[in-house]
């Protein structure tokens, strides 16, 4: 079945560093989503891209839809404390069910 | 705007005890609406999903049941509780944009069976 590769599984920086996450799958997909998750909460989501290539920007937040539509990537720059918490990605590919990686665990240490 | 709802936000039940968890979305029509389960922090396992009232699809055989009785409620249940059904539970709405889902997660119900 189809599956996500999201990396790293985890992440400890300083804040002030850049972050870089993707995720990548061996099948094609049209929609390719980015939640981030605080602890006991819900995912919230932060940034969907529809088209391949489209590179989209949220404050501090970038993320991409790879032209080959089968991996994308987000970056996070000048990390502050409250970027804490999981990152997931996800993609849809023409059904009801996304497919969602592992999550990044991310630390930031003042 | 849309707005996603669970209640209740944490739950404590024992063992061989019936569940309910409510799911209601606002400000949609016919949303396509899911149940997950996530363990550990980690890992979102989809339980059921829901294409319209009276529509439930399982992934996973389980001790739990699905209902849609109007289209934007969704409710998670069981007879009977195991402590393997503890976790934490996710309910989540999408819009059909035409093979191109978007969804998006209400706050989550903990629930520890005991």
């Amino acid at each position: 079945g189809q599956q996500l590769n999201q990396s790293p599984q985890s992440m400890f920086i300083q804040e002030g560093e850049d972050v870089s996450m993707n995720c990548t799958s061996s099948s094609i997909f049209n929609t390719w989503l980015w939640y981030k998750q605080d602890p006991g909460e819900g995912p919230v989501l932060l940034i969907a891209l529809y088209k391949a290539g489209e590179l989209t920007s949220n404050g501090r937040l970038t993320a991409q839809f790879g032209i080959t539509r089968k991996d994308s990537f987000l970056n996070i720059s000048a990390s502050i404390p409250s970027d804490v918490g999981i990152y997931f990605c996800a993609a849809t590919g023409g059904s009801y069910i996304p497919t969602f990686g592992r999550g990044t665990s991310l630390i930031v240490h003042p | 705007s849309q707005t996603i709802h669970q209640w209740p936000a944490t739950l404590v039940q024992p063992v061989g005890s019936p569940l309910s968890l409510e799911c209601t979305v606002e400000g949609t029509s016919n949303p396509n609406l899911y149940w997950y389960r996530q363990a550990a922090g980690r890992g979102l396992q989809l339980l059921f999903y829901s294409v319209g009232i009276g529509q439930i699809s399982s992934e996973v055989p389980q001790n739990l049941s699905a209902s849609r009785p109007q289209d934007r409620q969704f409710i998670l249940s069981s007879k009977k509780l195991l402590l393997s059904d503890s976790g934490f539970y996710l309910c989540a709405w999408s819009e059909d944009r035409g093979h191109q889902e978007t969804q998006y997660f209400g706050p989550g119900t903990r629930l520890l069976v005991l």
